[in-house]
């Protein structure tokens, strides 16, 4: 069974500050991995996506990967309100079409 | 770019009724499209993979005879919840596979939410 785990949650960070979200996978032939966020009640809308190791930033987002360690992360720099959501991280499977996805990471920012 | 569209966006029926999703690609051309069901507080769990001119491929635990999908275009994939039971009230998501961002990166439609009375 290939598996995507997150922490569920909730992390409350306060407005202003870093939020680490972390996630990590069972199958180590992956090669793409993304970040959703998705609103309650809506679908995910794709975040990041990264293919190597080390950082891919954009604007407030960093996505950090280590596929020695099978562990991909998120950073949002000057969390947001706005940005209370739930984080999906999903991994596509070597040689498929399909994404596994966690069970998410609600992040909570209050003013 | 990468905009997916459903419709209906939300759908009340009866027990025994059939109920089609369509999910359609607007500005991109998917060759593959991806069907999943997302239970309250859970994550997305997908039911089957439809590519264009050939069946979907269904995971496993999911009934084929019971989701129908057909994907006739490059744009457009139904998915046909035949004979609704209560307990099929979810919340259905397509998405399609585009080039831009990366072979394999999934754009989603914004659900369809189905309540079987």
């Amino acid at each position: 069974q290939k598996e995507v785990e997150q922490n569920s949650g909730p992390l409350s960070v306060p407005e202003g500050a870093i939020a680490s979200l972390n996630c990590t996978y069972s199958d180590r032939g992956s090669q793409s991995f993304f970040w959703y966020r998705q609103y309650s009640g809506k679908s995910p809308e794709l975040i990041m996506f990264i293919y190597s190791n080390g950082d891919k930033e954009d604007g407030r987002f960093t996505a950090q990967l280590n596929k020695a360690s099978q562990y991909v992360s998120l950073l949002i720099r000057d969390s947001q309100p706005s940005d209370s959501a739930t984080y999906l991280c999903a991994v596509a499977l070597y040689n498929t079409d399909k994404l596994i996805f966690g069970t998410g990471t609600r992040l909570q920012v209050f003013p | 770019g990468a905009v997916v569209s459903q419709h209906p966006s939300r759908v009340i029926c009866k027990s025994g009724t059939s109920v089609k999703i369509e999910c359609r690609s607007l500005d991109f051309q998917a060759t593959t499209m991806f069907w999943y069901r997302q239970f309250p507080k859970q994550s997305l769990m997908l039911m089957a993979t439809s590519n264009e001119g050939s069946k979907a491929t269904y995971e496993q635990g999911v009934e084929k005879d019971k989701f129908l999908i057909n994907h006739a275009s490059l744009t457009l994939s139904t998915l046909t919840v035949t004979s609704a039971h209560p307990e099929d009230s979810s919340f259905y998501i397509c998405s399609a596979r585009g080039s831009s961002g990366g072979t394999d990166t999934q754009y989603f439609g914004p659900g369809t939410r189905l309540t079987v009375l």
